[in-house]
C-alpha cells in the first residue's frame, strides 16, 4: 500500500463546475499538507499549504484536512479551462525537513 | 512566492556523456535543496537532499556515483548525470525553501539520452 493514494483520473468537468480532488494517506505522522498544480513538462506550483486539520480558503481554492480520517481535499470553484492540469497532493511530518511524500497526481480537464 | 530557477529546461545527449543541471534560488538563500525525478504520468520521486557545504543525502536505490550533487553556495545546487544511458531519460525537478515552511519547485529539466 502506498503512503499517499490519489485517483489518477482523468477528471473531466465543464467550465464553471466545482472540481473536487482528494487524497488519503496512511502515515499518521503527517502534519503538513500541500496541493500543487503541475502543467505538462513544468515544475509543480504550490497552490495551498495547510497545517493539521481544518479548512483553508484562498480565492477559488479551498483545502480541507481531516486527520481523523487521514483524508485531504481540494476544491476548485468556478473552474476555468486554464485549470486543466495535474494536481498533486503532498505531505510531510514536519515543516523544517520538507521531505515531501507525493500522491500520484490527478489529471483534470476543464472543458469550455 | 519565492523563485527557483532551473537550467536547462531540456537537454538531449548521447549515451555515455555527462549532463549537468543547475538549480538556483533567485531571491532567497537555501541551505537545503531537493532533487526529484518524474516519469511520464507519474508522481515525483525524491532522489536526494542537497546540503550546502556538505555531502548530499541520497534516497534508497539512487546511485551516488551516477547522480552527482554539488551544493557549493546558498543559492546554487547542481545535479550531474554521469555516463548517461537511455534509462536515465526522465524529467528532473529541483526544489528549495526559504525560511518559512513552503517548498518551491524549479521548472524542471527534460533529459533525453540517445
Amino acid at each position: 500500500q502506498k503512503e499517499v493514494e490519489q485517483d489518477p483520473g482523468p477528471l473531466s468537468v465543464p467550465e464553471g463546475a466545482i472540481v473536487s480532488l482528494n487524497c488519503t494517506y496512511s502515515n499518521s505522522a503527517f502534519q503538513y499538507f500541500m496541493w500543487y498544480r503541475q502543467y505538462s513538462r513544468k515544475g509543480p506550483e504550490l497552490l495551498m499549504y495547510t497545517y493539521s486539520s481544518g479548512n483553508k480558503e484562498d480565492g477559488r481554492f479551498t483545502a480541507q484536512v481531516d486527520k481523523s480520517s487521514k483524508y485531504i481535499s481540494l476544491f476548485i470553484r468556478d473552474s476555468q479551462p486554464s485549470d486543466s492540469a495535474t494536481y498533486l497532493c503532498a505531505m510531510s511530518p514536519k515543516a523544517a525537513g520538507n521531505k515531501l511524500t507525493f500522491g500520484g497526481g490527478t489529471r483534470v480537464l476543464v472543458k469550455p | 512566492g519565492a523563485v527557483v530557477s532551473q537550467h536547462p529546461s531540456w537537454v538531449i545527449c548521447k549515451s555515455g556523456t555527462s549532463v549537468k543541471i543547475e538549480c538556483r534560488s533567485l531571491d532567497f538563500q537555501a541551505t537545503t535543496m531537493f532533487w526529484y525525478r518524474q516519469f511520464p504520468k507519474k508522481s515525483l520521486m525524491l532522489m536526494a537532499t542537497s546540503n550546502e557545504g556538505s555531502k548530499a543525502t541520497y534516497e534508497q536505490g539512487v546511485e551516488k556515483d551516477k547522480f552527482l550533487i554539488n551544493h557549493a553556495s546558498l543559492t546554487l545546487s547542481t545535479l550531474t548525470v554521469t555516463s548517461a544511458h537511455p534509462e536515465d531519460s526522465s524529467f528532473y525537478i529541483c526544489s528549495a525553501k526559504p525560511r518559512d515552511e513552503k517548498l518551491f519547485f524549479g521548472s524542471g529539466t527534460q533529459l533525453s539520452v540517445l
